[in-house]
């Protein structure tokens, strides 16, 4: 989930398992969603998106599911990789085209 | 090789100095974006342009200047009025995606620290 401060939220997976990253968001009036991948020293990866009038939506071994009528979006990564291993960011679309973007989630790859 | 190039990577800038970050696209994008991210936080948008000629102001705009003369470029001005200027930052572009939506593209970032 979502944190204030300088410490991200950790989510440790091991390598083969699914991962599910949650985000909380902050606007109801806010109408598309997206997640971005991050790794260390680069800029975020575009990974899938999703319109408020969606439940689901599915991706190469990605699935965002929303849930509206808690504000939640989660991330979800089937038989996660080292390669997976990243800091995870959700975005939403309040107005326009001005993102507002979490403070992300990292995620560990465990051997 | 189509995407955004930011330069240079690793930035230095005195006390008083301003500094110019360079962002360019070659994937025909009208709108482009300056991000700026600190530690274990997530993105604020800096300035944003949707076309040529024209930008607004972000979150954070205070100590920072843009221009938007070629619809490839939007170089970001660190100036000496920004007190805490270092930071990773980001340029993005967008174009429409699938869902009839504008999705952002990021550069691979600069990031810039104070002497």
């Amino acid at each position: 989930g979502e944190s204030v401060g300088l410490h991200l939220p950790t989510l440790s997976v091991q390598e083969g398992d699914n991962s599910i990253i949650n985000c909380a968001y902050s606007n109801s009036a806010s109408d598309y969603f997206i997640w971005y991948k991050q790794e260390s020293g680069k800029g975020p990866q575009f990974i899938i998106d999703i319109r408020s009038n969606m439940d689901k939506r599915q991706g190469q071994r990605v699935t965002v599911l929303l849930n509206k009528t808690v504000k939640h979006l989660s991330l979800q990564i089937a038989a996660t990789q080292p390669g997976d291993s990243a800091v995870y960011f959700c975005a939403e679309n309040i107005r326009g085209d001005k993102i507002i973007f979490g403070k992300g989630t990292r995620l560990h790859i465990l051997p | 090789d189509g995407g955004i190039t930011q330069s240079p990577k690793y930035l230095f800038r005195k006390e008083g100095q301003n500094v110019t970050l360079s962002c360019e696209q070659n994937l025909n994008h009208d709108a482009m974006y300056w991000y700026r991210q600190d530690p274990g936080q997530g993105l604020r948008l800096i300035y944003y342009s949707q076309i040529v000629n024209d930008f607004q102001k972000g979150d954070i705009a205070e100590g920072y200047s843009v221009s938007r003369e070629k619809k490839e470029s939007f170089p970001l001005t660190v100036t000496s009025a920004q007190k805490n200027p270092t930071a990773f930052y980001l340029c993005a572009s967008s174009r429409q995606g699938s869902l009839g939506k504008n999705i952002q593209y990021f550069g691979a970032g600069t990031r810039l620290s104070v002497l």
